[in-house]
């Protein structure tokens, strides 16, 4: 089956450290992006890639990094300077970054910092 | 710039009746426009989508939507709720080529009543 996988569900991190998400698709999208939700503002972009080693900041791209290395990965990392880092973070990817095209989202990570 | 508000953060509804729920938007050109669900700690699943065809559109499980340019207003629309229609709705637009082109309305939460 095509998809989006994101791992780990449940993340769990103690301040000052870095973790990195891990977002996959194998649908062949050239297009990726990092969201972060948190309730009741919607979605916010982090970062998006429109092709492979290439790759653009979102709104709210302070705290975070991120590497295209591959067409099929796009991982997430959160550094300690991100201020605020617990939250829900989506992965998308689309075929291309169209206003047409629709994205395409994994299930999510729940990242809680202790 | 583009922008999204849907008018309910909460509409509650009983199992059976209709469900509305509110999106207008703000857009410099011509935009596509989207609705997503999300159930609880999951993804985003595509529901419709409207792209500058026909302004009715039809999406999945029974619901639809209709773009109206001169209200800038793109509702949600389905004739009788299920109960597993209980979720949160996201109405997206999209506007500028490449890039950051999905803006994320804040999300309404539906509930359904038995």
């Amino acid at each position: 089956d095509g998809g989006i996988t994101q791992s780990p569900k449940y993340l769990f991190r103690k301040e000052g450290q870095n973790v990195t998400l891990s977002c996959e698709q194998n649908l062949n999208h050239d297009a990726m992006y990092w969201y972060r939700q948190d309730p009741g503002q919607g979605l916010r972009l982090i970062y998006y890639s429109q092709i492979v080693n290439d790759f653009q900041k979102g709104d709210i791209a302070e705290g975070y990094s991120v590497s295209r290395e591959k067409k099929e990965s796009f991982p997430l990392t959160v550094t300690s300077a991100q201020k605020n880092p617990t939250a829900f973070y989506l992965c998308a990817s689309s075929i291309g970054g169209r206003i047409t095209d629709t994205q395409y989202f994994g299930p999510g990570t729940r990242l809680t910092v202790l | 710039a583009q922008s999204v508000t849907q008018l309910d953060s909460h509409v509650s509804v009983s199992e059976g009746t209709p469900v509305l729920l509110r999106c207008n938007y703000s857009s410099s050109y011509s935009p596509s426009l989207f609705w997503y669900v999300q159930h609880p700690n999951k993804g985003l699943q595509l529901l419709l989508k409207y792209t500058s065809a026909a302004t009715l559109v039809k999406g999945i499980n029974g619901f639809e939507a209709e773009f109206k340019k001169s209200e800038t207003s793109f509702h949600l629309t389905k004739p009788s709720a299920h109960m597993s229609d209980a979720a949160e709705y996201f109405c997206v637009v999209s506007e500028d080529n490449y890039g950051q082109n999905f803006v994320f309305g804040p999300g309404t939460r539906l509930s359904v009543l038995p």
